[in-house]
């Protein structure tokens, strides 16, 4: 049982350049998540999505597009790079989306911008 | 001004002493309190989780909340070096929030031997 699993583990882009991160759980859950973490900010939802079929912006959704590809994969992309974009990516997931439902996170994908 | 403040440490205590560690917040909505602890380069893992106002205790684990004065606590007694670890606070509003939460920056704790 593997939990949350998240590639890459490390990135590194150039201004413009394109990248899917990829996430993927083996819990079942109904609810995935895609958060970023900076230094000083803690984490920033980016977009969610409660169950299969439906995605939402968090936070901080510009810049970003995401994939319910199923009930198990959730990917998070970026278009266009940009500097500001460097940071740790954090995918988690939890039984359903809401309140008291505890959510397990990936081991986080370190992006760096050129 | 965030919503949620968090001293960022590092807090460096004795091994066996008592951990205390804090969020201040400015959104009286909030009610759903959480705190994580993340290893480095790891993901965060939950630790405690409380609703309201009140005590809650887990293991040497016990976090408190006081809405009234907008802060919440966490406490570790007998602190191991294993506690050493980044305590990130989270809080959210209601269940129509979807389980979006507005998490603290964190605050590195270092338990010496």
């Amino acid at each position: 049982n593997a939990g949350v699993t998240q590639t890459p583990k490390f990135q590194v882009l150039k201004t413009g350049q394109s990248m899917t991160l990829q996430c993927a759980q083996d819990m079942n859950h109904n609810s995935m998540y895609w958060y970023r973490q900076d230094p000083g900010m803690g984490l920033r939802l980016i977009y969610y999505s409660a169950s299969e079929g439906t995605t939402d912006k968090g936070e901080v959704p510009n810049g970003y597009n995401v994939s319910r590809l199923n009930k198990r994969e959730f990917s998070l992309r970026l278009e266009s790079a940009a500097p500001s974009q460097t940071s740790v990516y954090f995918c988690a997931s939890s039984p359903l989306a809401g309140l008291g439902n505890e959510q397990f996170f990936g081991p986080g994908t370190r992006l760096t911008v050129l | 001004q965030k919503e949620v403040e968090q001293d960022p440490g590092p807090l460096s205590v004795p091994e066996g002493a008592i951990v205390s560690l804090n969020c201040t917040y400015s959104n009286s909505a909030f009610q759903y309190f959480m705190w994580y602890r993340q290893y480095s380069r790891k993901g965060p893992e939950l630790l405690m989780y409380t609703y309201s106002s009140g005590n809650k205790e887990d293991g040497r684990f016990t976090a408190q909340v006081d809405k009234s004065s907008k802060y919440i606590s966490l406490f570790i007694r007998d602190s191991q070096p294993s506690d050493s670890a980044t305590y990130l606070c989270a809080m959210s509003a209601g269940t129509d929030s979807w389980g979006k939460f507005q998490f603290g920056a964190g605050t590195q704790v270092v338990v010496t031997p």
